[in-house]
């Protein structure tokens, strides 16, 4: 069965700084989700990635599929308070079958 | 854009009651839905989907008798939980997807059921 594993888990960065999450999967992917979530709320989609070495960006947000299509990278450039939240990949395998989705990586800025 | 209306956002509902949790799909056809359940700090689990005009396909381990799935349209999918108990207790959220743009699948705003 597909498996998402997403690092770090948890991430705590000063305002103003870059950081980096992680999805690696088991498989190799159709597309690849990004979402961000606040606690208890919706998903708010940020960025789809179809091709292997594909690179997708907006506005701080930047994303990219490795060419084998089975990890994936989102980074934040000069982080902000608004950016906090849950982040979360999701893997789909086929184009019309449910998103599996990694455990999530709980990011935090402080000022 | 594609949408995905998911009501109610919050419900409180006494032990051995019955609540009913819809999905629409607002300016797109969905002939899929698909279902999910949220644990406080956990990732998405995926329950179930729905497929229109015929039964939901469940995960293993999801009771169908407890979680009925209706998606009587192309544009709406009900979840209902059936005698809730305190452990049904949790965050809910449906999916389908638009294959019309580059939102792939949309997510609704979630539904955070508390049984008392």
């Amino acid at each position: 069965s597909q498996e998402l594993e997403q690092s770090p888990q948890s991430l705590i960065v000063q305002e103003g700084k870059n950081l980096t999450i992680n999805c690696t999967s088991s498989k190799t992917l159709y597309g690849l989700y990004w979402y961000k979530q606040k606690y208890g709320e919706g998903l708010i989609f940020l960025m789809m990635l179809q091709k292997g070495g594909e690179e997708k960006s907006h506005e701080k947000i930047t994303a990219k599929l490795d060419e084998k299509k089975q990890q994936s990278s989102l980074h934040i450039t000069a982080s902000q308070p608004s950016h906090a939240g849950i982040y979360l990949c999701g893997a789909d395998n086929s184009g019309n079958t449910p998103l599996v989705f990694g455990k999530g990586t709980r990011l935090s800025v402080i000022a | 854009g594609a949408v995905v209306s998911q009501h109610p956002s919050r419900v409180i509902c006494k032990s051995g009651t019955s609540v009913k949790i819809e999905c629409r799909s607002l300016d797109f056809q969905a002939t899929t839905m698909f279902w999910y359940r949220q644990f406080p700090k956990k990732s998405l689990m995926l329950m179930a989907t729905s497929n229109e005009g015929s039964k939901a396909t469940y995960e293993q381990g999801v009771e169908k008798d407890k979680f009925l799935i209706n998606h009587a349209s192309l544009t709406l999918s009900t979840l209902t939980v059936t005698s809730a108990h305190p452990e049904d207790s949790s965050f809910y959220i449906c999916s389908a997807n638009y294959a019309g743009g580059g939102y792939g699948y949309t997510f609704g705003s979630g539904t955070r059921l508390t049984v008392v």
